[in-house]
């Protein structure tokens, strides 16, 4: 079954702080792995898509990496803002062009 | 990228009435998504909506229930209909980006209390 696990749940760091989220899926083959962003109340917004061929794409102060090998996958988040307080959504493309969502991990940021 | 609108915000309806979310989009585009995203979880695909043709329905969706128009490329709206509380969700609209990578852009949802 085509699966996307995503650690942890919620996180809350300081703000000026670095945080990593982590990807684990089961889609196999898979066209693209993208990383979105959800504001509460708003919908996905698109931080990095890569494709199996791409180990690592940035994004401001957002980084991810891809290990098509260990089906794994990490979004970085450097010098964390209040800003960055939100969902962050994995999203692996089947090649028959299927989304399979992950679960998503919520950060807070504090001051 | 693609500037989508969703109309309404949100919405607070009672049990067994029917609610008609509109979806418009700045451009043309082919294919149009409608997703649900249940309190707390991640979003579930309902159906896809091509202009010209009938929606396709995902798993455990029927268009009885989730009544979907597409009549023209850059509109599209999705009926929730005879609601119950099970249903309170947001509801978003997506497009293709029809860009490399097939990104997908997301409206900013509808969010759906049923009481």
């Amino acid at each position: 079954k085509n699966q996307v696990e995503q650690s942890p749940q919620s996180l809350i760091i300081l703000e000026g702080k670095n945080c990593t989220l982590q990807c684990n899926y089961t889609v196999s083959p898979f066209s693209n792995l993208r990383w979105y962003k959800q504001d509460t109340g708003r919908g996905p917004v698109s931080l990095t898509i890569m494709t199996f061929s791409e180990n690592t794409k940035s994004n401001g102060r957002y980084t991810a990496t891809l290990d098509a090998d260990t089906k794994q996958s990490s979004l970085h988040i450097t010098a964390s803002q209040l800003s960055d307080s939100a969902s962050y959504i994995c999203v692996v493309t089947s090649n028959t062009g299927k989304l399979i969502f992950g679960q998503g991990t919520t950060l807070q940021v504090k001051p | 990228s693609a500037v989508i609108s969703q109309k309404p915000s949100r919405d607070i309806c009672q049990r067994g009435t029917s609610l008609t979310i509109q979806c418009q989009v700045d451009s043309q585009v082919t294919m149009m998504f409608w997703y649900r995203q249940q309190p707390g979880q991640s979003l579930t695909l309902i159906a896809t909506a091509n202009q010209g043709s009938e929606a396709t329905y995902e798993s455990g969706f029927v268009i009885d229930k989730f009544p979907i128009s597409r009549p023209n490329l850059t509109f599209s709206t999705l009926t929730v209909s005879n609601m119950s509380p099970e249903d309170s969700s947001i509801y978003l609209c997506s497009v293709d980006g029809q860009i490399s990578y097939n990104e997908q852009f997301f409206g900013p949802g509808t969010r759906l209390t049923v009481l």
